[in-house]
């Protein structure tokens, strides 16, 4: 697609549920993040994937998170039973090489609150 | 580790102010280094970027100049619009893909 796209755009649930949160990257880009904005504390680095590779996991806050990439393009980002500290906007970026030339486009995010 | 420290906001102006949001990095090596903006209710947007020592990164009329001696990567604009109220993200890249390390947004409202 023209961009990166991530449903849903907005996701209220309570506390103890799971929920799923989508990412559709832009087609080609061979690398997917997700990050996670919450107020006041900047983005956090969460999970990203590279091609074929293992995916680098280590800023999941717990064990909790997880997520996968399914054919080298879509991506979800799965929370189970959720807490309120995990209220928080989540976002999905994708880039067509390497960062330090081409940077990340990144989705719109996810508004995620748990009540 | 790799951090980046930018100026504490919120910063509030009248248009047509003169900008600055500083931006200091640690890192080892010789990252590249981004300003993405953030408008209300959007994603980030990829604003300028600069790889290495020396380089300007350039759009909209904001300018950032890389600088190794000072470590420092601080956006400026001459003469600021009221749609130019949003916040502005530092971020680092070390090396490869591996992820962008963000400062914590600088709030910028311009007003009329």
């Amino acid at each position: 697609g023209a961009g990166v796209s991530q449903s849903p755009s907005n996701k209220v649930t309570e506390k103890g549920k799971d929920v799923e949160l989508r990412c559709d990257p832009i087609s080609g880009h061979t690398a997917l993040y997700w990050y996670r904005q919450s107020l006041g504390q900047g983005l956090e680095f969460l999970i990203y994937f590279q091609g074929n590779s293992a995916p680098d996991k280590s800023g999941l806050p717990s064990d909790r998170f997880s997520a996968e990439r399914t054919g080298g393009s879509v991506s979800t980002l799965t929370i189970q039973r959720t807490q309120q500290e995990d209220s928080a906007v989540y976002l999905c970026a994708s880039s067509q090489g390497v960062t330090g030339t081409y940077g990340y486009t990144f989705g719109s995010g996810t508004r995620l609150t748990v009540v | 580790g790799n951090s980046v420290t930018q100026m504490e906001g919120p910063v509030t102006l009248s248009e047509e102010a003169f900008l600055t949001i500083n931006c200091t990095y640690t890192a080892t090596g010789y990252p590249s280094l981004f300003w993405y903006v953030q408008y209300p209710g959007e994603g980030l947007q990829l604003l300028l970027k600069a790889t290495k020592a020396d380089d300007k990164g350039s759009n909209k009329g904001f300018e950032a100049t890389y600088r190794k001696e000072t470590t420092s990567f601080h956006l400026e604009k001459g003469s600021v619009q009221v749609s130019d109220s949003a916040v502005y993200f530092c971020a680092l890249s070390r090396s490869g893909n591996t992820p962008l390390v963000f400062g914590k947004g600088t709030r910028l409202s311009v007003i009329a």
